[in-house]
Parts: structure tokens; C-alpha cells; sequence
């Protein structure tokens, strides 16, 4: 159980583009998502939490109209990074809480998308 | 604030050694701590967990005890394989509040 996937696994755009990963729990439902991203050979870097029905809460220095993030369903959030540029090029990694085991609080990963912007 | 401190690496072993990587952290109340193991190309997986003073959390032969009067979560394994090699992660949280990362540790094991 408690499964996270992602689309895509890679991704190649141009510069100025716009692209959209998407996240989902597959056999449960995230009330409580969170978008990650992580430079090679470092420790991951939590760019926002995502509620589900409600805006995104995003941790000091992330461009939230850069980085847009929908979470319009419980098992479904999406991060949209726009105007794409070569600096956004990383591994970006969503995780997800199950709420229905009360008290256990370990977040689900998927397995990463790997965006290459040219 | 909460915070992880890992020890550096990268470490080297050979297969059938012993392997500790150390792990301390600083957080008010009792946060639970996990550990992180993240294979080449992937996402993160949940190797084990301790959520409360002195529990033990093992998993594929890994283990890790939450000390509190040294604020301490090593990993410990005691014959490592060429399959272990990644890079680990000690993380804590506070209930329901957001994961806090170690810098990571990459491990190497040569046959």
C-alpha cells in the first residue's frame, strides 16, 4: 500500500515553456501533498505543501507564480512550472500523507520527475 | 528551528562490513525520525522508523534507535551488500508538521 506516482519521469521543454508533472496516491487519499525539489548531490528542498481544495502554502523563496500547484483532488496534485527556464532544471519529487492512520506521520514518495529545460 | 545533521560523506565500505552513519538532531518535544533511502534516478523510500524515545525501527537487516538523552538516530547494519549502496536520509517531524531533511549520505559498497 500507500503508493505515489509520477508523470512524467522525464521531461525536455524549451526555454519559455510551460510544463506540468503530475502526482497521485494510488491507493489512498492525500488530503496533504508536498512538492520537493532536489539539486544532484543534494538534500531535498520542500518548495510547498498542497492542500487539497485549498492554495498551496509555499516555504520562503519560491516563486509562487512560477511554480503553480493545484491540488484538486485527493488523489491528485499537479506542480506547474511556467515560463520554464535552464535554471529550473532539477529533480522535482512529490510526497504524499496518509491522514487514515491516525498518529503515523511518514510521507509516501514518488518516484521523481527529471525536467531539462533547453 | 528543527534540524538533522548526518555525517558526511561519501562512504566507502566493502561488501560484509559493518556500517553506521550517524545522525543527530534538534527539535522541541518529541518528534518522530525517520530514515530515507534513495536509489539512483529514484524517489525517496521509507526504510524504517522510530516515533517514540527508545523504539527501534528495522528493516532489511538495518536498524536504528530513537536516543533522546543524545538526540541520536544512527543506522546501523551489520553485513552490507553491493544492493545498498544510495544515498540515506535522516528526516524528523513534529506531528503532522513538514519533514525535516539531513543532508544525505552517499554510500558505496564494492564487492
Amino acid at each position: 500500500g500507500a503508493v505515489v506516482s509520477q508523470h512524467p519521469s522525464r521531461v525536455i521543454c524549451k526555454s519559455g515553456t510551460s510544463v506540468k508533472i503530475e502526482c497521485r496516491s494510488l491507493d489512498f487519499q492525500a488530503t496533504t501533498m508536498f512538492w520537493y525539489r532536489q539539486f544532484p548531490k543534494q538534500s531535498l528542498m520542500l518548495m510547498a505543501t498542497s492542500n487539497e481544495g485549498s492554495k498551496a502554502t509555499y516555504e520562503q523563496g519560491v516563486e509562487k507564480d512560477k511554480f503553480l500547484i493545484n491540488h484538486a483532488s485527493l488523489t491528485l496534485s499537479t506542480l506547474t512550472v511556467t515560463s520554464a527556464h535552464p535554471e529550473d532544471s532539477s529533480f522535482y519529487i512529490c510526497s504524499a500523507r496518509d491522514p487514515s492512520i491516525a498518529g503515523v506521520y511518514e510521507q509516501y514518495f514518488g518516484p521523481g520527475t527529471r525536467l531539462t529545460v533547453t | 528551528g528543527d534540524s538533522v545533521t548526518q555525517m558526511e560523506g561519501p562512504v566507502t565500505l566493502s561488501e560484509e562490513a559493518f556500517l553506521t552513519i550517524n545522525c543527530t538532531y534538534t527539535a522541541t518535544g518529541y518528534p518522530s525520525l525517520f530514515w530515507y533511502v534513495q536509489y539512483p534516478g529514484e524517489g525517496l523510500q521509507l526504510l524504517l522508523k522510530a516515533t517514540k524515545a527508545d523504539d527501534k525501527g528495522s528493516n532489511k537487516g538495518f536498524e536504528a534507535t530513537y536516543r533522546k538523552e543524545t538526540t541520536s538516530f544512527h543506522l546501523e547494519k551489520g553485513s552490507v551488500q553491493v544492493s545498498d549502496s544510495a544515498v540515506y536520509f535522516c528526516a524528523l517531524t513534529r506531528g503532522a508538521q513538514k519533514l525535516v531533511f539531513g543532508q544525505g549520505t552517499r554510500l558505496t559498497i564494492n564487492p
